[in-house]
């Protein structure tokens, strides 16, 4: 199975300012065809979970441009460019490369300074 | 525009059984791979199991902890999916949540999930 390890554990962000969370994976997820996958999840306070980048940089239909994903191999980021109050709630990176099982990686706070 | 609508969680006596149901709109069900996944309080995400499209003959993959114990079903003409919970333990406690093709190249969504407590 693999594991997926987050950092920090929560994150102080300055509105306006860039934010970066890491995700490092217990082992490669390049898939044999060619891809990676390696998802970002948004959990804002009291709502459902909602998937922002699939394929560790491709965003969602609807998610703002401040958000982005790099990475290759074990070690992925998410970024947000500049950090809004809506952006406040757990991100959660997601392995789809080596499934079953699909993993999530242990979650990230984001809060506001 | 797409829906993903959970029901049937409530109170159960642990060794109790459930059976939740996912009611979908705005799609066809049989093409996409379908997912559950779990929150138990104040935790974070725990994939549950997938049940694959007809592509794949609808094949269900589950979770090391809930294999044996809970059952992945759907009937597409009703535009529903259901997991079938039984031997159900407290640490089976969570929010449900229904979910397309969380790790897939199209549009990923969820529903907004059903409560589950096993309790005596």
């Amino acid at each position: 199975e693999v594991v997926l390890t987050q950092s920090p554990l929560s994150l102080p962000v300055t509105l306006g300012q860039p934010a970066s969370i890491s995700c490092k994976s217990s082992q490669s997820l390049a898939h044999g065809n060619g891809n990676t996958y390696l998802s970002w999840f948004q959990q804002r306070p009291g709502q459902s979970p909602r998937r922002l980048l699939y394929k560790v940089s491709k965003r969602d239909s609807g998610v703002p441009d401040r958000f982005s994903g790099s990475g290759s191999g074990t070690d992925f980021t998410l970024t947000i460019s500049r950090a809004e109050a809506e952006d406040v709630g757990f991100y959660y990176c997601m392995q789809g490369s080596h499934w079953p099982p699909l993993t999530f990686g242990g979650g990230t706070k984001v809060e506001i300074k | 525009e797409v829906e993903l609508v959970e029901s049937g969680g409530g109170l159960v006596q642990p060794g109790g059984s459930l059976r939740l149901s996912c009611v979908v709109s705005g799609f066809t069900l049989s093409d996409y791979h379908m997912d559950w996944v779990r929150q138990a309080p104040g935790k974070g995400l725990e994939w549950v199991g997938r049940s694959r499209n007809r592509a794949d003959s609808y094949t269900t993959d589950y979770a090391a902890s809930v294999q044996g114990r809970f059952t992945l079903s759907r009937d597409d003409s009703k535009n529903s999916l259901y997991l079938q919970m039984n031997s159900l333990k407290s640490e089976d406690t969570a929010m449900y949540y229904c979910g397309r093709d969380l790790s897939g190249s199209n549009q990923a969504y969820l529903g907004q999930g059903t409560l589950v407590t096993v309790s005596s």
